[in-house]
């Protein structure tokens, strides 16, 4: 398995909803990532996990909150979201972050409503 | 302050043509660059990296030219295809920093056929 898989693919949540983005990959890599991407613009670094531990939060607003249950698994919490919150949210992954390169997943086209 | 830039935000080709997309960046820390392809509500895919240890990287039809002292790196595609239409991003990440990847603005290459 060479594949990172995000679910749900789509997702329309309103200002007070709770909702949660989930990736997983099978590859053994221990260092998940969340980026964020805007249309017509670069992928923007959120979170980072290396060994299921929080190691970079880029200044992200509290309403956005990660969570890595197993070596597998890396979510994403959203709740109180802003209508300027609707992007295309990437999750990533490596063998460790002291390697190169990334296998992203499809991502998750978010509409905040 | 944008450390890896994409001076072009489009490129047109004519199929069987060369395709050279550009990327410059200002931070001598980097060690690492890759190329990413991304089509439309997809993530991106790795396509092709250099260390900086090296000038050229070839695989296939996709060749990677750094230039160090330039702080250039150019992406050739030859023959480009129509299926080579998408958004490439040039990305660069320093070990000593923690390998985080920054990524380019991204340039549109549209191949026609």
């Amino acid at each position: 398995d060479t594949e990172v898989t995000q679910t749900p693919k789509h997702l329309v949540m309103g200002m007070t909803n709770k909702k949660s983005l989930k990736c997983e990959q099978h590859m053994g890599h221990r260092a998940m990532y969340w980026y964020k991407q805007k249309a017509k613009k670069p992928p923007e670094l959120m979170f980072v996990y290396s060994y299921e531990k929080l190691s970079i939060n880029e200044s992200v607003p509290s309403r956005f909150s990660p969570e890595c249950p197993n070596s597998s698994l890396l979510n994403l919490h959203l709740h109180a979201l802003q209508p300027e919150d609707s992007a295309l949210y990437l999750c990533a992954s490596s063998q460790t972050t002291g390697l190169p390169g990334y296998t992203f997943g499809s991502g998750t086209r978010l509409t905040v409503v | 302050d944008q450390q890896v830039k994409q001076n072009s935000p489009s490129l047109s080709v004519q199929e069987g043509r060369i395709s050279i997309l550009n990327c410059d960046y200002t931070n001598s820390m980097f060690d690492y660059f890759l190329w990413y392809k991304k089509y439309p509500a997809e993530g991106p895919t790795f396509l092709i990296s250099i260390s900086s240890i090296k000038d050229k990287n070839e695989d296939g039809r996709f060749t990677v030219f750094l230039n160090k002292s330039a702080k250039h790196l150019s992406l050739h595609i030859v023959p480009s295809q129509p299926g080579d239409s998408a958004v490439y991003f040039c990305a660069a990440n320093s070990y000593n920093a923690g390998n985080m990847l920054t990524f380019g603005g991204g340039t549109r290459l549209m191949v026609k056929p």
